[in-house]
Formats: structure tokens, C-alpha cells, sequence
């Protein structure tokens, strides 16, 4: 069964440094979203491509958050400097048909220290 | 902005009895629902969905869901809990977002506890 692929799955980084994770979403999946998770809190948005194109990017810190997904494939989202507010799960998604479906991948739990 | 609340944090039951996650809407016109459960340090898993039609909704790992559109509700329910069903429970609604696109905005999800 397909599945999203997301690297690393844990991550321990000290605040001021700069971590990169990574998504590979469902082969063919044009939309692809990056969610953040803080304990005890539901998932929210960070951002949203259709294929190579940002759609939404309203909730996205972008003093020190960058997301791309150049060949509208694979994704990075990028966080420079890194903040002790910041440890959370980050959840990749995709979504075949726009709106009716989301696959979402294992996440990585990152620990500012 | 489309949203879901869950009214409680926790939930407790005892294995084998009937279990109830709450779920409240607040959505303009016809709401897409969704539950998902997620366990420790994994991503979250499709449970169940409503788009349209019968209100009554089965879904995997035998949970079913009733959408009442009177009450604004989607509750999550099985007839019989299993230990392995203890995980983070979460609520979910799609909306449009501000480029036409469209998104899940969650509930702050329900921590379900079943004891042997």
C-alpha cells in the first residue's frame, strides 16, 4: 500500500540551528500539505502545494519557516533559526483528488533544547 | 472559517462496553467530516468520513460515526471497545482556504482510554 514518506522521523536539535525535514508524498498526489502538531493540540496548517505551486502559506512563520517542493514531487520545510517553541510533530499529507481525501505520513517529533 | 470542537479531553471506558467520542461543528453549508486516530509518535490514520447521504457512517477497525445536523454533531462511536483501540482521537472538517484550495482544520482532540 502506498504511504507518505517522511525523513527523519526524530530530530533533537538545539534552538538557533537550522533543521530541514523531508515528504515524499503518494506517487501522483498533486497536493501536498505540512501540518504542525504541539502536544495536547489537534494538527494546523502550515502550508499548502498544488504540484510546485504554494496555495496557502497564511500560517507559515516565514521569518524563520521556508517550505519548497521544486519538481512539485518531494517537499522540504526548513526552519532557520530553530526556537524552544518550535518542538513539535511535523505531519506531511497528500491528497490525490484536491479536497476529498488526505493520506497523511508518520511525522517528525522535533525537540528544541 | 470551518471548524470542529471535541468537548472533552479525555475518555475512559472499560473494555467491551460502548464507547462515544464527542464532536460538535460550526460550519457554513454542507460540512465535509472526518475522524482520525492517532497513536504515540505515529501520524494520524483515516478513520471515516461524511461528504453526503445516510447519516450513519462505518468506518474502519469497526468505529461508525452519526452525523446530526440538528445537534451540529458528528459523534465517533463502537459497540464494543477493545484495549487497543486507547489512542488520540481527532475530529476534522475541511475548509476552503484562502486560495481556493482546501484543507482539514482539527478539533484539539480526545485522548480515549479503555481498561481491561
Amino acid at each position: 500500500e502506498a504511504e507518505v514518506a517522511q525523513s527523519p522521523r526524530y530530530k533533537i536539535t538545539e534552538k538557533s540551528q537550522a533543521v530541514a525535514f523531508w515528504c515524499d508524498p503518494i506517487s501522483g498526489h498533486a497536493t501536498l500539505y505540512w501540518y504542525r502538531q504541539i502536544l495536547g493540540q489537534g494538527p494546523e496548517l502550515l502550508v499548502q502545494f498544488q504540484d510546485e505551486s504554494v496555495v496557502d502559506d497564511s500560517q507559515l512563520p516565514k521569518d524563520r519557516f521556508s517550505a519548497e517542493r521544486l519538481k512539485g514531487v518531494d517537499s522540504t520545510l526548513k526552519i532557520q533559526p530553530a526556537e524552544l517553541g518550535d518542538s513539535a510533530m511535523y505531519l506531511c499529507a497528500s491528497s490525490l483528488e484536491v479536497g476529498t481525501f488526505w493520506f497523511f505520513g508518520p511525522g517528525t517529533r522535533l525537540t528544541v533544547l | 472559517a470551518q471548524s470542529v470542537a471535541q468537548p472533552e479531553d479525555q475518555v475512559n471506558v472499560a473494555e467491551g462496553n460502548p464507547l462515544t467520542v464527542k464532536c460538535t461543528y460550526s460550519v457554513s453549508g454542507n460540512p465535509y467530516l472526518f475522524w482520525y486516530v492517532q497513536y504515540p509518535n505515529r501520524g494520524l490514520q483515516f478513520l471515516l468520513k461524511y461528504i453526503t447521504g445516510d447519516n450513519l457512517v462505518k468506518g474502519s477497525y469497526g468505529f461508525e460515526a452519526e452525523f446530526n445536523k440538528s445537534q451540529t454533531s458528528f459523534h465517533l462511536k463502537k459497540p464494543s471497545a477493545l484495549v487497543s483501540d486507547s489512542a488520540l482521537y481527532f475530529c476534522a472538517v475541511r475548509d476552503r482556504n484562502s486560495n481556493s484550495g482546501y484543507a482539514l482544520n482539527f478539533g484539539k482532540g480526545t485522548s480515549l482510554l479503555v481498561t481491561p
